[in-house]
């Protein structure tokens, strides 16, 4: 089956600086690669996504790469601001009605002041 | 936010006790989720229905027990627990179940069992 790794576990960068959260996966057959930042207290939030048809895609200050070769995608947060102190998972799954999304464990991210 | 709700949203209970989780969504969604979150294994999947059919169930033990009696809402229900089933207990929907749908979390059940 599937499985994700995600890197770092934890991670502080300063504000205003990028950051930069990596993920790997097992299934090459994984087409789907969401992103959800999970605030203090609060539910999960879908971020980002990409499909395996595309290999960067960008939202302002965000934006994923994907590399289906080496089977490994990005998340990329520029000028990073407080509210982006959060823990974000990223989760891989291919298409099928029956196939199951499989998430990272997570990255713990601190802007530091 | 009410797309995805929970009820309770925290729960003690003791290890012979019986108790449910309830989720209920309002989006018109088709696939409803149980995921598991805890310290050692963040968002864990536990059960999955697609059309009110399970299509997935993760390996859990039977003292986790859902049901899904239409498509707008899921129960989880709970007897003889341990203390290591201490997690929060969230609740997802997707439009139809099919990978590619962006999943809608409720804000969760803060379970501790003693």
């Amino acid at each position: 089956g599937e499985n994700v790794e995600q890197h770092p576990s934890t991670l502080s960068v300063q504000e205003g600086d990028s950051a930069v959260i990596k993920c790997t996966y097992s299934d090459s057959a994984s087409n789907y690669f969401p992103w959800y930042k999970q605030e203090l207290g609060k539910r999960p939030q879908l971020i980002i996504d990409i499909r395996s048809n595309v290999g960067e895609k960008k939202d302002q200050r965000i934006a994923v790469t994907l590399n289906k070769t080496a089977k490994h995608f990005s998340l990329h947060i520029t000028e990073t601001q407080p509210e982006d102190s959060a823990v974000y998972f990223c989760a891989a799954s291919k298409r099928g009605r029956d196939d199951k999304i499989i998430f990272g464990k997570g990255t713990r991210l601190h802007i530091l002041p | 936010e009410t797309g995805v709700t929970q009820t309770p949203r925290h729960l003690v209970m003791g290890m012979t006790n019986k108790k449910s989780l309830k989720c209920e969504q309002h989006l018109g969604h088709n696939a409803m989720y149980w995921y598991k979150q805890s310290a050692k294994k963040p968002l864990e999947l536990m059960f999955v229905y697609n059309f009110k059919e399970q299509t997935e169930n993760n390996s859990v033990p039977s003292r986790f027990s859902p049901e899904c009696p239409n498509s707008s809402h899921l129960f989880l229900h709970l007897h003889t627990l341990q203390p290591e089933d201490s997690a929060l207990y969230l609740c997802a929907s997707s439009q139809d179940g099919t990978s590619g749908d962006e999943q809608y979390f409720g804000p969760g059940t803060r379970l501790t069992v003693t």
